[in-house]
This record gives C-alpha cells, sequence and structure tokens, in this order.
C-alpha cells in the first residue's frame, strides 16, 4: 500500500514568494494532519481536517499559513508571503480515527531565503 | 493540561547494550493513547506502537519492549542488544478524545549507538 505521499521533498525559495505544500493521505484514512518541526520548538501541529473538514487550525502560526482539502486525497498547506522564520521540515499525516496511528508522510524540507 | 515528557535529550551506547527511553505524561482523562514514534536520520517519522490507557499489559515486539505504569504516568521504551540501526530520535506521544485527539509529542530523545 502506498504511503502519505508528500510533494515537493525540498523547497528553497526567496522570501515573500507563495510556497505551496501538497499531501495524499493513504486511501480510507478520514484524519489529516499537518505539523512542522524545527529545532527550536520540535514537532508542532498546524491544523487537522476530519472528513475535508478542519477541524483545528490553533496551530497555524499566523494569517500567512492556509489549509485546504478539497477532497479525500489531497490537502494543501500554502504560506504567503514566506518568511525566513518559516524554514522547516512540514510533515502530513493521516489516520484511520482520531486515536489510531498516525502515518507520516517523508516530509517537506522549506528553506526561505 | 496534557504534557508529554522526555527527559533524556541525548543516549549514547555502544552496541548490543540495553537502553531504556523515558516518557512521563500527564492528563487529567481516564481515557487517552500513548505513542512511540522513530525518527531516524533520513529524517521520516516512523509509528512503533499504541496502547490506551485501559490496558496496562507490557508489550515485547523482538528487541522493543514497552513498560505502561499508570501508577507512576509513565510509558518507558526499552530496546535490548541495541543495533546501529537503531539510532535515531524517538518520540512519545499522547492524545485524548476529550481534546479532539490532537497528538501531543514530547521533545524527542536523540539515540546514538556506536559500533
Amino acid at each position: 500500500d502506498a504511503g502519505v505521499i508528500q510533494s515537493p521533498r525540498h523547497e528553497v525559495t526567496e522570501m515573500g514568494q507563495e510556497v505551496t505544500l501538497r499531501c495524499k493521505p493513504i486511501s480510507g484514512h478520514d484524519y489529516l494532519f499537518w505539523y512542522r518541526q524545527t529545532m527550536m520548538r520540535g514537532l508542532e501541529l498546524l491544523i487537522y481536517f476530519n472528513n475535508n473538514v478542519p477541524i483545528d487550525d490553533s496551530g497555524m502560526p499566523e494569517d500567512r499559513f492556509s489549509a485546504k482539502m478539497p477532497n479525500a486525497s489531497f490537502s494543501t498547506l500554502k504560506i504567503q508571503p514566506s518568511e525566513p522564520r518559516d524554514s522547516a521540515v512540514y510533515f502530513c499525516a493521516s489516520s484511520l480515527a482520531g486515536n489510531q496511528p498516525q502515518h507520516f508522510g517523508d516530509g517537506t524540507r522549506l528553506s526561505i531565503l | 493540561a496534557q504534557k508529554v515528557t522526555q527527559a533524556q535529550t541525548e543516549i549514547s551506547v555502544v552496541e548490543k547494550e540495553d537502553v531504556t527511553l523515558d516518557c512521563v505524561y500527564e492528563t487529567r482523562d481516564t481515557t487517552y493513547y500513548l505513542f512511540w514514534y522513530k525518527q531516524p536520520p533520513s529524517g521520516e517519522l516512523v509509528f512503533l506502537i499504541r496502547r490506551n490507557s485501559f490496558d496496562e499489559q507490557n508489550e515485547i515486539s523482538g528487541r522493543y519492549s514497552w513498560n505502561f505504569q499508570k501508577s507512576t504516568s509513565s510509558f518507558n521504551f526499552t530496546i535490548t542488544a541495541s543495533q546501529v540501526v537503531d539510532s535515531a530520535v524517538y518520540f512519545c506521544a499522547l492524545s485524548e478524545p476529550s481534546n479532539t485527539d490532537k497528538l501531543i509529542f514530547g521533545t524527542g530523545t536523540r539515540l546514538q549507538v556506536f559500533p
């Protein structure tokens, strides 16, 4: 079975540019999560969806961040405009149910210059 | 408030040694779930185990074992006869149905196994 698929694996861009991260969850998983990992703050939950509906976006750092899930097999996390402090590894994860194991993608390593 | 503490920032052992990674959690709920994840140097996060709060039986999977003790709010992870491939950062995490099932991660323990 295919796992969670994230793209791109690496992204380097200049500050002020729009960045779009993509995620395809495991088929049949109803929950999708976006995390950010940095050395300073560790793993932080940004937002999660249940059946394509955003449930908790309290972790989204500011209005520059937005996430969508237009269908059960695709989600995007967008940063506009990007800033150097957004540099991090962004993970997408999916699970069958809320308290079931989350399966993570390989992450997107984002560098904002 | 829910919280997960992994007091050991970094542990170094020599191959074949046993090593225990500590995890202490805080919760007010009676129903909750505990998890361990492994993050090898390649960066991906790999699920290892899930345990619910009503199941205090210890679990063994090959060289891995987990000791869940509600009395001390701990969910420790032991690797027996460690190998170089066990080198990774290990995260303990907690979720509570009353808190929308969000995973709250500890800060992780970096394990280095030397040959």
